[in-house]
């Protein structure tokens, strides 16, 4: 079975501090993915990575950045956390991206900044 | 930009009911996935749909393609209490399979 593993399910932060939220999955699939969950506007595609080192920008990039040095790990960074990311965070990971693609998740990163 | 609208966002039925939950967009879709989401974890793959029209069975679950491939359907007969959830469709773009998120119905059904 994939597994998609997330460091945290509970975070809390202060604002102005530098968060990170690391993501590893197992099944050596090319894509990851982070998203991010708000009641009412499902999930919001913040970042992916297609390869190693490779990064593209989602829908809500600002006030993000991400690291994938390994395969196998993809890494959310907020630089300075604000209260407005107080949300719930979610790793994905699949393989190349096609019909039947299926992305398999990671249990959440639940943050709260205050 | 590609938009999937999903409704209704909460439904609240007896145990024993049916429903069914939607997901339209004005945009063509390569293919139509359906995830279920349990509170505290992350979403998991339910069906893939990929054929206009194509119609799949899951037990008391019947999902639909539509035939223009633009919109889909959830039916659930007789709902049960473990059927309680988040579901969440999401169409893969017909340019580049890249995933476009429904906002959710969060579905809870009382015995």
């Amino acid at each position: 079975d994939v597994k998609v593993t997330q460091s945290s399910r509970y975070l809390v932060k202060r604002t102005g501090e530098k968060v990170f939220l690391e993501c590893v999955q197992d099944m050596d699939h090319e894509n990851m993915f982070w998203y991010r969950q708000d009641p009412g506007l499902g999930l919001r595609l913040i970042y992916f990575s297609y390869d190693v080192k490779m990064k593209e920008k989602g829908d809500i990039p600002e006030g993000y950045s991400v690291s994938r040095e390994k395969k196998e790990r993809f890494s959310l960074i907020l630089e300075s956390a604000s209260t407005n990311q107080t949300s719930m965070y979610l790793c994905a990971s699949s393989p190349p991206t096609g019909i039947f693609t299926e992305a398999f998740f990671g249990q959440g990163t639940r943050l709260t900044v205050v | 930009t590609q938009l999937l609208e999903q409704s209704p966002q909460f439904l609240s039925i007896q145990e024993g009911e049916n429903l069914t939950v939607y997901c339209n967009s004005s945009s063509v879709f390569s293919s139509l996935q359906w995830y279920r989401q349990e509170p505290g974890e992350g979403p998991v793959l339910l069906v893939t749909v990929v054929t206009g029209g194509e119609v799949k069975k899951l037990k008391r679950l019947t999902f639909q393609f539509g035939d223009a491939r633009k919109d889909s359907s959830l039916h659930i007969t007789a709902a049960q209490p473990g059927d309680t959830g988040l579901y969440l469709c999401a169409g893969a773009s017909e340019s580049n399979y890249q995933l476009i998120w429904g906002a959710g119905t969060k579905l809870i059904i009382k015995p």
